[in-house]
């Protein structure tokens, strides 16, 4: 059972350049949550989709940041117009369950951005 | 607010001893889980140890064991016989709510374990 997938692993953009990250969650998981790591800090929660549906975007910036999980492939974390604060570790983690009392929380390697 | 406060930016510990990595937490809720992640070098977050509110006991995954203080709000990490391998960021982390997977992060420890 393979883990959770993320792609690319490396990613360089130049600034105002569009960043595509993607991820694929465990088999069987319908939960998928990104997280942002700055450097020299803890992740932070971005967004927290389920098939075809945003439930929760109240980490994500109003502007140029936006995610999908289609109903079928991956999630996918756009990032419009990149800046080099953007530049970050960028997690995806998958669950089974919702809740914290169900759900165990799996990561994946994560994406590196780098915006020159 | 929830927050979760890791207040040892870095520790270091001789290979074979014991280390505690503190954790305290601010919450209204009653049932939760609380989480440790370590993050090595090659970034994975990976889940040492998580600990249910309404249990007592605490709880222990081989060489790792947390201290749970409900009342205190506090959540510390013990390793034991540690190993190079332990070498790593760890994370607490706390579900935003009490009962979703929108964890809160604290800002870590780096750990570095000494031969």
């Amino acid at each position: 059972n393979a883990g959770v997938m993320q792609n690319p692993r490396h990613l360089v953009r130049r600034r105002g350049q569009e960043a595509r990250l993607r991820c694929s969650p465990m088999k069987g998981h319908s939960h998928v949550y990104w997280y942002r790591q700055l450097p020299e800090e803890g992740l932070k929660f971005m967004v927290y989709l389920q098939k075809e549906n945003i439930i929760d975007e109240s980490g994500m910036p109003k502007e140029r940041f936006s995610a999908e999980f289609p109903k079928e492939g991956p999630s996918i974390l756009r990032i419009q117009q990149v800046v080099r604060g953007d530049s970050a570790a960028y997690f995806c983690a998958s669950s089974e369950e919702q809740g914290a009392l169900g759900g165990e929380l799996f990561f994946g390697e994560g994406s590196r951005l780098t915006v020159l | 607010a929830q927050t979760v406060t890791q207040s040892q930016p870095e520790m270091s510990v001789q290979e074979a001893e014991t280390v505690t990595l503190s954790c305290t937490y601010d919450t209204s809720e009653s049932n939760y889980y609380l989480f440790w992640y370590k993050q090595p070098p090659s970034r994975q977050m990976i889940l040492v140890i998580r600990q249910e509110a309404y249990k007592q006991q605490n709880a222990t995954e081989n060489r790792f064991s947390v201290n749970f203080q409900k009342a205190a709000k506090s959540f510390s990490l013990k390793i034991s016989d540690s190993q190079l391998g332990d070498t790593a960021m760890y994370f607490c982390a706390f579900p935003h709510g009490g009962a979703t997977n929108k964890l809160i992060f604290g800002t870590g420890t780096l750990l570095a374990v000494q031969p």
